[in-house]
Protein backbone atom coordinates (compact mmCIF):
# COMPACT_ATOMS: atom_id res chain seq x y z
CA UNK A 1 0.00 0.00 0.00
CA UNK A 2 1.53 3.26 -1.23
CA UNK A 3 1.65 5.92 1.21
CA UNK A 4 2.36 9.60 1.33
CA UNK A 5 3.43 11.65 4.60
CA UNK A 6 3.32 15.44 4.16
CA UNK A 7 5.32 17.85 6.88
CA UNK A 8 6.13 21.07 6.65
CA UNK A 9 5.79 24.60 8.33
CA UNK A 10 2.19 26.36 8.04
CA UNK A 11 2.87 29.76 7.99
CA UNK A 12 5.55 31.63 5.72
CA UNK A 13 6.40 34.98 5.51
CA UNK A 14 5.68 37.12 2.08
CA UNK A 15 8.95 37.07 0.09
CA UNK A 16 10.58 33.99 1.70
CA UNK A 17 10.36 30.30 0.49
CA UNK A 18 7.79 27.49 0.84
CA UNK A 19 9.53 24.23 1.66
CA UNK A 20 7.60 20.81 1.69
CA UNK A 21 8.64 17.41 1.97
CA UNK A 22 6.62 14.28 0.87
CA UNK A 23 8.31 10.76 2.43
CA UNK A 24 6.91 7.56 0.25
CA UNK A 25 6.21 4.27 1.56
CA UNK A 26 5.28 1.84 -0.58
CA UNK A 27 7.12 3.12 -3.47
CA UNK A 28 10.42 4.34 -4.98
CA UNK A 29 10.93 8.08 -5.92
CA UNK A 30 12.72 6.53 -8.37
CA UNK A 31 10.43 4.24 -10.05
CA UNK A 32 10.65 4.54 -13.89
CA UNK A 33 6.47 3.46 -13.89
CA UNK A 34 4.94 6.90 -12.15
CA UNK A 35 5.89 10.66 -11.47
CA UNK A 36 5.58 12.21 -8.42
CA UNK A 37 4.11 15.56 -8.20
CA UNK A 38 2.95 18.66 -5.86
CA UNK A 39 -0.58 20.22 -6.44
CA UNK A 40 -2.34 23.13 -4.48
CA UNK A 41 -5.79 24.10 -3.85
CA UNK A 42 -6.55 27.26 -2.81
CA UNK A 43 -10.20 27.47 -0.35
CA UNK A 44 -13.29 26.98 -2.78
CA UNK A 45 -11.45 26.19 -5.53
CA UNK A 46 -10.05 23.22 -7.65
CA UNK A 47 -6.77 21.79 -7.60
CA UNK A 48 -3.92 23.16 -9.13
CA UNK A 49 -0.85 21.31 -10.24
CA UNK A 50 2.24 23.28 -9.71
CA UNK A 51 4.94 20.05 -11.00
CA UNK A 52 6.19 16.98 -11.25
CA UNK A 53 9.37 14.77 -10.84
CA UNK A 54 10.29 11.61 -12.84
CA UNK A 55 13.09 8.82 -13.53
CA UNK A 56 13.68 7.45 -16.93
CA UNK A 57 17.34 6.65 -17.18
CA UNK A 58 17.74 9.84 -15.69
CA UNK A 59 15.57 13.16 -14.05
CA UNK A 60 13.47 15.01 -15.40
CA UNK A 61 11.02 17.73 -14.31
CA UNK A 62 7.84 19.39 -15.47
CA UNK A 63 6.48 22.37 -14.02
CA UNK A 64 3.19 24.72 -14.24
CA UNK A 65 4.11 28.09 -16.03
CA UNK A 66 2.37 29.92 -13.69
CA UNK A 67 5.38 29.13 -10.82
CA UNK A 68 8.06 27.70 -13.29
CA UNK A 69 10.21 30.80 -12.16
CA UNK A 70 10.01 29.95 -8.84
CA UNK A 71 9.23 26.41 -8.22
CA UNK A 72 11.94 23.18 -7.73
CA UNK A 73 10.52 20.02 -6.85
CA UNK A 74 13.20 17.60 -6.24
CA UNK A 75 13.76 14.08 -5.09
CA UNK A 76 16.04 12.32 -2.18
CA UNK A 77 16.48 9.23 -3.49
CA UNK A 78 18.89 8.47 0.33
CA UNK A 79 15.63 9.15 1.88
CA UNK A 80 12.51 7.67 -0.65
CA UNK A 81 11.43 11.37 -0.16
CA UNK A 82 9.92 14.36 -2.79
CA UNK A 83 10.25 17.71 -1.69
CA UNK A 84 8.74 21.10 -2.97
CA UNK A 85 10.43 24.72 -2.58
CA UNK A 86 8.73 27.44 -4.03
CA UNK A 87 10.60 31.24 -3.66
CA UNK A 88 9.17 34.96 -3.23
CA UNK A 89 5.73 33.94 -1.55
CA UNK A 90 3.21 36.02 -1.80
CA UNK A 91 -0.57 35.76 0.02
CA UNK A 92 -2.01 34.31 -3.34
CA UNK A 93 0.66 31.16 -2.74
CA UNK A 94 -2.03 30.36 0.41
CA UNK A 95 -3.40 27.02 -0.36
CA UNK A 96 -3.24 23.20 0.88
CA UNK A 97 -0.32 21.83 -0.69
CA UNK A 98 -0.47 17.96 -1.43
CA UNK A 99 1.71 15.54 -3.11
CA UNK A 100 0.44 12.73 -5.20
CA UNK A 101 1.62 9.75 -7.54
CA UNK A 102 0.75 9.97 -11.00
CA UNK A 103 0.29 6.83 -13.44
CA UNK A 104 1.51 7.62 -16.97
CA UNK A 105 -1.01 4.93 -18.19
CA UNK A 106 -4.57 5.82 -17.27
CA UNK A 107 -2.91 9.33 -16.62
CA UNK A 108 -4.04 9.55 -13.30
CA UNK A 109 -3.16 10.70 -9.36
CA UNK A 110 -3.68 7.73 -7.81
CA UNK A 111 -2.87 8.12 -4.34
CA UNK A 112 -2.33 11.58 -2.16
CA UNK A 113 -1.10 12.84 0.75
CA UNK A 114 -3.19 14.56 3.23
CA UNK A 115 -2.55 17.78 2.27
CA UNK A 116 -0.32 20.74 4.13
CA UNK A 117 -2.06 23.91 4.67
CA UNK A 118 -0.01 26.91 3.93
CA UNK A 119 -0.67 30.17 4.67
CA UNK A 120 1.85 33.18 3.58
CA UNK A 121 1.25 35.77 5.80
CA UNK A 122 3.65 38.48 8.41
CA UNK B 1 -3.71 25.24 -21.95
CA UNK B 2 -6.78 22.79 -21.65
CA UNK B 3 -9.84 24.63 -19.84
CA UNK B 4 -11.86 22.00 -18.02
CA UNK B 5 -15.59 23.17 -17.18
CA UNK B 6 -17.89 21.67 -14.81
CA UNK B 7 -21.35 21.94 -14.91
CA UNK B 8 -23.44 22.57 -12.51
CA UNK B 9 -21.37 24.00 -9.94
CA UNK B 10 -23.88 23.09 -7.17
CA UNK B 11 -26.55 20.35 -6.98
CA UNK B 12 -28.35 19.43 -4.32
CA UNK B 13 -30.34 15.83 -4.37
CA UNK B 14 -31.96 13.29 -2.04
CA UNK B 15 -30.40 10.11 -0.95
CA UNK B 16 -32.01 7.37 -3.38
CA UNK B 17 -31.94 9.88 -6.24
CA UNK B 18 -29.64 9.72 -9.74
CA UNK B 19 -27.37 12.73 -10.33
CA UNK B 20 -25.06 13.15 -13.87
CA UNK B 21 -22.51 15.86 -13.52
CA UNK B 22 -20.81 17.30 -16.70
CA UNK B 23 -16.94 18.20 -17.64
CA UNK B 24 -16.49 19.95 -21.20
CA UNK B 25 -12.44 20.15 -22.23
CA UNK B 26 -11.88 22.99 -24.38
CA UNK B 27 -10.22 20.74 -26.79
CA UNK B 28 -10.05 17.48 -27.19
CA UNK B 29 -8.68 14.95 -24.99
CA UNK B 30 -9.51 11.35 -26.20
CA UNK B 31 -10.58 9.89 -23.40
CA UNK B 32 -7.88 10.66 -20.85
CA UNK B 33 -10.74 12.26 -18.14
CA UNK B 34 -10.57 11.20 -14.55
CA UNK B 35 -12.97 12.04 -11.96
CA UNK B 36 -12.27 12.33 -8.34
CA UNK B 37 -14.69 12.70 -5.30
CA UNK B 38 -13.19 15.18 -2.42
CA UNK B 39 -14.83 15.46 1.29
CA UNK B 40 -13.90 18.39 3.38
CA UNK B 41 -10.21 18.35 4.84
CA UNK B 42 -9.68 15.36 2.41
CA UNK B 43 -7.39 14.74 -0.40
CA UNK B 44 -9.36 13.84 -3.62
CA UNK B 45 -9.77 10.24 -4.61
CA UNK B 46 -10.16 8.85 -7.73
CA UNK B 47 -13.47 7.39 -8.81
CA UNK B 48 -13.55 7.27 -12.34
CA UNK B 49 -10.48 6.92 -14.85
CA UNK B 50 -9.87 7.08 -18.70
CA UNK B 51 -13.31 8.48 -18.59
CA UNK B 52 -15.05 5.12 -17.74
CA UNK B 53 -12.89 3.16 -15.86
CA UNK B 54 -14.22 2.60 -12.09
CA UNK B 55 -11.37 2.55 -9.80
CA UNK B 56 -10.98 -0.85 -7.73
CA UNK B 57 -13.35 -0.52 -4.59
CA UNK B 58 -15.67 2.09 -5.54
CA UNK B 59 -19.10 1.11 -5.59
CA UNK B 60 -20.53 0.40 -9.04
CA UNK B 61 -23.38 3.11 -8.74
CA UNK B 62 -20.61 5.31 -9.89
CA UNK B 63 -19.79 5.32 -13.94
CA UNK B 64 -18.59 7.85 -16.37
CA UNK B 65 -18.95 8.21 -20.32
CA UNK B 66 -17.70 10.22 -23.05
CA UNK B 67 -15.07 11.04 -25.02
CA UNK B 68 -13.16 14.02 -27.02
CA UNK B 69 -14.41 17.02 -24.91
CA UNK B 70 -17.54 15.88 -23.54
CA UNK B 71 -17.83 13.77 -20.35
CA UNK B 72 -20.09 12.88 -17.47
CA UNK B 73 -20.46 11.17 -14.20
CA UNK B 74 -23.34 9.38 -12.78
CA UNK B 75 -24.26 8.11 -9.21
CA UNK B 76 -26.94 5.46 -9.40
CA UNK B 77 -29.33 6.07 -6.26
CA UNK B 78 -27.58 8.19 -3.70
CA UNK B 79 -26.06 6.98 -0.34
CA UNK B 80 -24.91 9.43 2.31
CA UNK B 81 -21.59 9.12 1.62
CA UNK B 82 -21.98 10.28 -1.99
CA UNK B 83 -22.50 13.98 -0.76
CA UNK B 84 -18.79 15.67 -1.54
CA UNK B 85 -17.17 17.68 -4.11
CA UNK B 86 -16.19 16.16 -7.40
CA UNK B 87 -13.53 17.25 -9.38
CA UNK B 88 -12.56 16.13 -12.88
CA UNK B 89 -8.65 16.47 -14.78
CA UNK B 90 -7.84 15.96 -17.87
CA UNK B 91 -4.47 14.10 -18.59
CA UNK B 92 -3.62 14.26 -22.06
CA UNK B 93 -1.60 17.22 -21.89
CA UNK B 94 0.41 19.23 -19.98
CA UNK B 95 -0.09 21.54 -17.45
CA UNK B 96 -2.36 18.85 -15.93
CA UNK B 97 -5.82 20.76 -15.18
CA UNK B 98 -8.52 20.35 -13.47
CA UNK B 99 -12.78 21.62 -13.45
CA UNK B 100 -13.63 24.17 -10.92
CA UNK B 101 -15.64 21.19 -9.16
CA UNK B 102 -19.11 20.09 -8.23
CA UNK B 103 -20.30 20.68 -4.84
CA UNK B 104 -23.14 17.77 -4.14
CA UNK B 105 -25.11 18.64 -1.59
CA UNK B 106 -28.64 16.87 0.33
CA UNK B 107 -31.47 18.37 -0.35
Amino acid sequence: QVQLQQSGPGLVKPSQTLSLTCVISGDSVSSNSVAWNWIRQSPSRGPEWLGRAYYRSKWYNDYAVSVRSRITINPDTSKNQLSLQLNSVTPEDTAVYYCARYLPGPKVFDYWGQGTLVTVSS
Amino acid sequence: DIQMTQSPSSLSASVGDRVTITCRASQSISSYLNWYQQKPGRAPKVVIDTASSLQSGVPSRFSGSGSGTDFTLTINSLQPEDFATYYCQQGNSLPLTFGQGTKLEIK
